[in-house]
């Protein structure tokens, strides 16, 4: 593994499944973050986590949870998809220290029917 | 509320020199960035501002003035790749990162 992988990489659901989106990194970057992106909006941080075993809400985390067991993981859960979730998820993870760049994950494309 | 604003489109020559505003209104400023994104990629790093100048790295410069709330990405040398998305994003008071909707640019041969 080199960076941040995201799994799946598309995903086509059934309106009130539940469905998690993987995402690993291994830099042993202390922050996590999990976005979407909208066509004409900017990117939306959905939830957030410092260091592993804290996390926190962003602009819009209503119908996501995520956990932070370790370093390296940070798994979203959309507990019963809605269409309005169709979306590109991003995950990024960043170091904390000096300019504390986000790194970006390749995504994943989810669409709820 | 918080607000980055760019261009959604632009045009320019290969060859050329293209200049991309931002102008941001957030709670606080601990910094901005720009990222480049081509389509159907992942956003990727470019540069770094956080204290008022020019910030050069090669063909790529970025200029920020906090007083004005204001800051431009000016692509030296246009290359066909080039043609993506340009997003800028800035770091407010809660060290969190508030993304503009990026602009679309379209280098022509």
């Amino acid at each position: 593994i080199a960076g941040i992988t995201q799994a799946p990489t598309s995903q086509i659901l059934a309106a009130g499944r539940r469905m998690t989106l993987r995402c690993t990194q291994d830099m042993r970057h202390n922050a996590m973050y999990w976005y979407r992106q909208d066509l004409g909006l900017g990117l939306r941080l959905i939830h957030y986590s410092n260091t592993a075993g804290t996390t926190g809400k962003g602009e819009v985390p209503d119908g996501y949870s995520v956990s932070r067991a370790n370093t390296d993981d940070f798994p979203l859960t959309l507990a019963s998809a809605v269409p309005s979730q169709t979306s590109v998820y991003f995950c990024a993870s960043s170091d904390g220290l000096d300019t504390d760049t986000q790194y970006f994950g390749p995504g994943t494309r989810l669409t709820v029917l | 509320g918080q607000n980055i604003d760019q261009p959604t489109e632009m045009t320019a020559t290969e060859g050329a020199i293209v200049q991309i505003n931002c102008t941001y209104q957030t709670s606080g400023f601990n910094g901005l960035f720009w990222y480049q994104q081509h389509a159907g990629e992942a956003p990727t790093f470019l540069s770094y501002n956080v204290l008022d100048g020019l910030e050069e790295k090669g063909r790529f410069s970025s200029f920020l003035s906090r007083s004005k709330g204001y800051s431009y990405l000016l692509l030296k040398e246009l290359q066909m790749k080039d043609s993506a998305s340009y997003l800028c994003a800035v770091k407010d008071s809660n060290y969190q990162l508030i993304w503009g909707a990026g602009t679309k640019l379209i280098i022509k041969p």
